[in-house]
């Protein structure tokens, strides 16, 4: 069965400090792999995502990822949070068939000033 | 239409009645999904449709709960006889079938507290 896995569940840091946020994925068919991120009171955003091509893929607000295929990774990385960062982010795999996405539980990320 | 509206944004309800969620999708998109989240942990996936044809269910989606899209635009998600563990945040999100186009878009949810 589909899985995520987010092994980080709560990470605190100071602004300008380099985030990584580690995804690793269980699933057979083809990826589609997203982060998606969560702001305090909001709904779910689409911060990037992977189809297929070139493996680094980068989003929005300065966020990219790396999409290794023989880790089953998918790692959020970003080189200088800021306050504005502090967020829940969830990594998702889309199964083919349905567009259904397996998401993994989060990771909280609080960013100090 | 700038995105996916749920409907209501918040509903207490007491243990044993029954509530009602709407969602209305981006217009074309053809695919909805149901998603239910828990504190600390990421959405779940509930159910989804394409156009008025309910595809698939999961495992986590009870008998007391039914999901509807009737006309293949709007759709309902019904909990009968509500329980304390249904008390969720249960989200809505639409894709279309086009490839050119991902458009996975997600509501703001609807937050159920059953007490």
């Amino acid at each position: 069965a589909q899985s995520v896995s987010q092994h980080n569940h709560h990470v605190i840091l100071s602004e300008a400090a380099s985030l990584e946020l580690g995804c690793n994925y269980s699933y057979g068919g083809t990826v589609n792999l997203f982060w998606y991120v969560q702001y305090p009171g909001q709904h779910l955003q689409l911060l990037l995502k992977y189809f297929s091509g070139d493996p680094l893929v980068k989003g929005i607000k300065g966020f990219e990822a790396e999409f290794i295929k023989s880790k089953f990774s998918f790692n959020l990385r970003k080189p200088s949070v800021q306050w504005s960062d502090t967020a829940e982010y969830f990594c998702a795999v889309k199964d083919g068939a349905t567009n259904k996405l397996i998401f993994g539980t989060g990771t909280l990320l609080a960013v100090q000033p | 239409d700038t995105g996916v509206s749920q409907d209501p944004r918040h509903k207490i309800t007491k243990r044993g009645q029954n509530v009602t969620f709407r969602c209305d999708p981006i217009s074309e998109h053809n695919r909805l999904y149901w998603y239910r989240q828990t504190l600390g942990q990421g959405p779940e996936f509930l159910t989804y449709f394409q156009n008025e044809a309910q595809l698939e269910k999961s495992r986590l989606l009870s008998d007391r709960f039914s999901a509807e899209r009737p006309k293949g635009s709007f759709s309902t998600l019904e909990i009968q006889r509500t329980e304390q563990g249904d008390s969720a945040m249960y989200l809505c999100a639409s894709s279309s079938t086009s490839a050119q186009n991902y458009g996975y878009t997600f509501g703001s949810g609807t937050r159920l507290t059953v007490v």
